[in-house]
């Protein structure tokens, strides 16, 4: 058990609709980052707050945004869903300095779009 | 110049074999060097990492191999055993910025 806890498990919905997943970082961790695991394109950095800060995005769509809570938890936001957007979703956090690198993972939500 | 290649895609060995898993990155930034193996329906699980002073590290089965100059790095799980079946992901990020992963290696162990 990495520390890192993400709800829900599973998401079922449709295209078009709107979903937010929920991220709560290791105790004492001040950075979230977010990826996406798909078949085809492997695991994908999205984006990464640092003590409520938005500190670097990657290839986030503009229909997903973010953010980070004063308690430290994480929201990602998912709208206009698409078919393609099917994938897992893993948050992960690190430490409380911003150059430590150790990265640990929660088990992920498995989003489905039908 | 972020982009970090993995090799092989899958990988089959015996019993107490040794599989090795490459990785080859371009960016000369890029400080620090992990593996993750992840179980399927499970998230990705730190398993070892190294960074670019140090040339080997071992942490029990598990040895890190690091080439600077070629810009490459290896994973060797000694003794193999079927419960290491998993799929591992080498990945790089530079001063704790976000992981880059490579496209992972699907290993079995067969008994």
């Amino acid at each position: 058990d990495s520390g890192v806890t993400q709800t829900p498990k599973h998401l079922i919905t449709a295209t078009g609709q709107r979903v937010t997943l929920r991220c709560s970082p290791r105790s004492g961790d001040l950075s979230v980052y977010w990826y996406q695991q798909s078949l085809d394109q492997g695991l994908q950095f999205l984006i990464q707050y640092y003590n409520g800060e938005e500190r670097a995005k990657g290839n986030i769509l503009e229909r997903f945004s973010a953010q980070q809570f004063p308690d430290l938890h994480s929201e990602l936001n998912l709208s206009s869903l698409e078919l393609g957007d099917s994938a897992l979703y893993f948050c992960a956090s690190s430490g409380g300095q911003l150059w430590e690198n150790e990265q640990f993972f929660g088990p992920g939500t498995r989003l489905t779009v039908l | 110049q972020q982009q970090v290649k993995q090799s092989p895609q899958s990988l089959i060995v015996q019993k107490g074999g040794i599989p090795i898993i490459n990785c080859a990155y371009e960016n000369t930034a890029f400080d620090y060097f992990p593996w993750y193996q992840q179980f399927p329906g499970k998230g990705p699980a730190l398993l070892i990492a190294i960074r670019p002073d140090v040339s080997e590290k071992k942490e029990g089965r598990f040895t890190i191999s690091f080439n600077k100059s070629a810009k490459q790095f290896s994973l060797h799980i000694m003794d193999s055993q079927p419960g290491d079946s998993a799929t591992y992901f080498c990945a790089a990020s530079n001063a704790g910025n976000m992981l880059t992963f490579g496209g992972g290696t699907r290993l079995m162990v067969k008994p």
